[in-house]
């Protein structure tokens, strides 16, 4: 079964708003990754936080891990259009760090 | 330059059919991954190589068969299409494989079985 999944499956936002979308996993992790995907394209990776990391920048993107609660989170500040994507977190496993598992992602919409 | 390029983009053609995507990557990396997205966009992996050799092999049915001639290589190889199959097929690469390492995801085949 899926490891990671993210939370709300879609989001609609003004621009210049933020954006905030949570991912659960199951089992414990060495690794979490948050990647976007623009419609008909592949996925690009954003920001990779380690298990014995809480927090994450990079540019406008925010990242918390929370291994007690076994969920990250990942925001968007000052939204774009151009954020208008879908937002997926991938996670390995302790027992398999060969492997990335990925959820159903969330849809962000970013209203002009 | 495109780091991750497979071919071709989209791909329509009758049950039964067999067919091959391919997919090559110029970054140096070692290893190559193929993962399918439904229609509800969820990702899952079917293989992965490291230099050549097969590291990952999901669940996946015999009809499906990768092939790495090189390490910059990684072809996917579908017998006996089937209207389940219908998806987006994705390449990917890394550096090692491991999950520390963020990975490069060409653009996708578009598989439609009629």
């Amino acid at each position: 079964s899926q490891q990671g999944e993210e939370d709300p499956q879609a989001l609609s936002i003004q621009e210049g708003e933020n954006a905030t979308m949570n991912c659960s996993y199951k089992t414990s992790i060495n690794n979490l990754q948050w990647y976007r995907q623009n419609s008909g394209r592949g996925l690009v990776h954003l920001i990779l936080i380690r298990s014995n990391e809480r927090e994450k920048h990079s540019g406008r993107l925010r990242v918390t891990l929370d291994t007690s609660k076994k969920s990250s989170s990942l925001l968007i500040t000052a939204s774009r259009a151009a954020d208008t994507a879908s937002y997926f977190c991938a996670t390995d496993s302790r027992s398999n760090d060969y492997k990335l598992s990925f959820g159903a992602g969330t849809t962000v919409t970013v209203r002009a | 330059d495109t780091a991750v390029s497979q071919t071709p983009k989209y791909l329509v053609t009758q049950m039964g059919n067999d067919k091959s995507i391919k997919c090559e990557q110029n970054l140096g990396h070692d290893t190559m991954y193929w993962y399918k997205q439904d229609s509800k966009k969820f990702l899952k992996i079917m293989f992965s190589y490291n230099n050549k050799e097969l590291i990952i092999n999901e669940t996946v049915p015999n009809r499906f068969s990768p092939k790495s001639p090189d390490k910059a290589h990684l072809n996917l190889h579908i017998n006996s299409l089937e209207l389940g199959d219908s998806a987006v097929y994705f390449c990917a690469s890394s550096q090692t494989g491991n999950s520390n390492q963020p990975q490069h995801f060409g653009d996708g085949t578009r598989l439609s079985i009629l």
